[in-house]
């Protein structure tokens, strides 16, 4: 089983749709991470979180320490938010960075 | 701007030659990382380095090397002794520990024929 999990795996949405990518994990963490990663490959950090909810414009990410779960929200969702959504966290016992697999998300027009 | 740059975005080579990854931060980021992104899977550790002339393995580190002479540069070698070098490398960079501002360059996708 990965430490971190996310879902769905990939995601196909009508433009405007309330948009909602979860991520599961199994270890204690110091900090938990969203990250976009567009078509092109590059990745632009989005989050980071340790306690309670961010907000930046449209997007939302929540996170509950003692359930180890974080949701990433989407509200007014548009065809440029179509990219993949990763999940990373820190892992408290030894530093290292454990990244999800990604959820593709697609939004159509 | 500071930023994170790595080069080339697409790279192909002949199996069995050796190919050098360029990664360069203008951020004065004491840590850098290499990772490899394979389809379906999340990004894998290859190397990492915390302070100049130190790095240490990551989870993957076979087949390929690593130096850092510089604090601005990492740059990766792929050697032939890679079973599967085909994959995107990712580059980035942080103030160690901290991740309030991890930056990741645009990536090179490797293709060796």
């Amino acid at each position: 089983k990965n430490e971190v999990e996310q879902s769905p795996q990939n995601l196909t949405a009508q433009e405007g749709e309330f948009i909602t990518i979860n991520c599961s994990y199994s270890v204690g963490i110091s900090a938990l991470h969203w990250l976009q990663q567009h078509p092109g490959g590059g990745i632009v950090s989005l989050f980071m979180l340790s306690s309670g909810k961010k907000k930046h414009g449209r997007l939302i990410a929540t996170i509950n320490i003692q359930e180890k779960h974080s949701s990433l929200h989407i509200t007014a969702s548009h065809p440029r938010d179509s990219a993949v959504y990763i999940c990373a966290v820190r892992s408290r016992r030894d530093d290292k960075i454990i990244f999800g697999k990604g959820t593709r998300l697609h939004i159509l027009p | 701007d500071g930023g994170i740059t790595q080069s080339p975005k697409y790279l192909f080579r002949k199996e069995g030659q050796n190919v050098t990854l360029s990664c360069e931060q203008n951020l004065n980021h004491d840590a850098m990382y290499w990772y490899r992104q394979d389809p379906g899977q999340g990004l894998r550790l290859i190397y990492y380095s915390q302070i100049v002339n130190d790095f240490q393995k990551g989870d993957i580190a076979e087949g390929y090397s690593v130096s850092r002479e510089k604090k601005e540069s990492f740059p990766l070698t792929v050697t032939s002794a890679q079973k599967n070098p085909t994959a995107f490398y990712l580059c980035a960079s942080e103030v160690h520990g901290t991740w309030t501002e991890a930056f990741f360059g645009q990536g090179t996708r490797l293709t060796v024929v």
